[in-house]
Formats: C-alpha cells, structure tokens, sequence
C-alpha cells in the first residue's frame, strides 16, 4: 500500500526553526514530484512547493518562496519541510502531497499540525 | 499566478439529491483541472484528474467535466458522507493553484 506518514503535531515559539517530514512507502520515491500544501486554522487550502526526489528540481509558490525549504531524502523515502524563523502566521496544518506534474495530487499525507505562539 | 475561483462558496442539499458545483480559472488551463473533498481534521481526498477522469475508487456519482475555463463537479444522489469542502486545482501550470473551497451542507 502507498503511504505518506507525517511527522506529529509541533508547538514551537516565534523565531525557532523546525523540519517537518513526510515518510513515503509501497511506491518508488524517486519517480514522483512530492510537495507540501497549507491549511491555515479555517481557511482554504494553499500550494506551498514540490520537489523531484531524483535529483532534487525544487519549484516553489512565489508566495513561500524563501520562506521555507523542501527538500527530499532519497536514502530513507522522506520528504521535509523546513523553517529557519518561524511566526505565528505560520500555524497550521501542512499536508505532504504525491504529485503527478499535471494531473495533480494522487496521495495525502495525514497532516502535522504547527502551532507557533509565543 | 492562476486564479480559481470557485461558486458557490457554500451550499446546502438533502441525501439523495444532485449538486454542482463550479470553478472558474483566470486564464485557459485545458483540462489540467482536479478536485478533491476534504472534511475537517482528515487529509484531503483526490477526487477527478484532468478535469473529467476519476481517481482509483472514487463513486461514480462524483463527475467532473469542463476545458478552457469553466469547469464542474457533479454529484449524484448525495450520500451522508459527501458531505465536506470541495476544492478545484489548476494543474496547467506552476504554481498549481486552489480554489477557496465549497462547503457543501446538510439541508
């Protein structure tokens, strides 16, 4: 069976850095884009980026750019997502994505949900 | 970047009837276009690929069809379950953009 199991729930303080990640089984990491998507706490959900595991092509949303790094360990099938300054704007829930290029999403992650407070 | 825009926003409907609901891209995308169903505190579902084609063992009450611009999703005789937030995504181009969503209701 495919799966995405992610990392669990965070509580972190502003200004900290984190890596979440996205541990992939039952299919060959190296052959699907992998990317991360935002719900923000009653709000819609919001494309962040994706990463080619094979070689590690990464293409970011111009509105997370810079913001956070992906990036993909192909030795263990994991993807992860990385802050190195956290705000509180950051809390949400984030969701790892299997991404075929054009035809969307096929497969979720379970969600890990960040909350940053002071 | 991709526009999408979903209508309605909300809606409620009863077991057993039949909703659309509609997306609208701001630029012409084909059918690079999938939807997906998400209810609170689950991961979202993949629903529809390339506008109109259906993920592995989803219903056949759910259809999706549209190119260009517009684009739909149908539901037929809705079941307790399908009720949830309906999401569009353009697929055409990066970065791939979500619509805000549709709550679909209980009635």
């Amino acid at each position: 069976e495919e799966e995405l199991v992610q990392s669990g729930a965070e509580v972190k303080k502003p200004g900290e850095s984190l890596r979440i990640s996205c541990k992939t089984s039952g299919y060959m990491f190296i052959d699907y884009w992998i990317g991360w998507v935002r719900q923000r706490p009653g709000k819609g959900l919001e494309w962040m980026g994706i990463i080619y595991p094979a070689d590690s092509e990464t293409k970011y949303s111009p509105s997370f750019e810079g913001q956070i790094t992906i990036s993909a360990d192909k030795s263990t099938a994991t993807a992860f997502l990385e802050w190195s300054s956290l705000k509180a704007s950051d809390t949400a829930t984030y969701y790892c994505a299997r991404h075929r290029l054009g035809l969307g999403i096929d497969n979720w992650g379970q969600g890990t949900l960040l909350t940053v407070s002071s | 970047d991709i526009q999408m825009t979903q209508s309605p926003s909300s809606m409620s409907a009863s077991v057993g009837d039949t909703v659309t609901i509609s997306c609208r891209a701001s630029q012409a995308i084909s059918s690079w276009l999938a939807w997906y169903q998400k209810k609170p505190g689950k991961a979202p579902k993949a629903l529809i690929f390339a506008a109109s084609n259906l993920q592995s063992g989803v219903p056949s009450r759910f259809s999706g069809s549209g190119s260009g611009t517009d684009f739909t999703l149908t539901i037929r005789s809705l079941q307790p379950d399908d009720f949830a937030t309906y999401y569009c995504q353009q697929t055409d181009s990066l970065p791939y953009t979500f619509g805000q969503g549709t709550k679909l209701e209980i009635k």
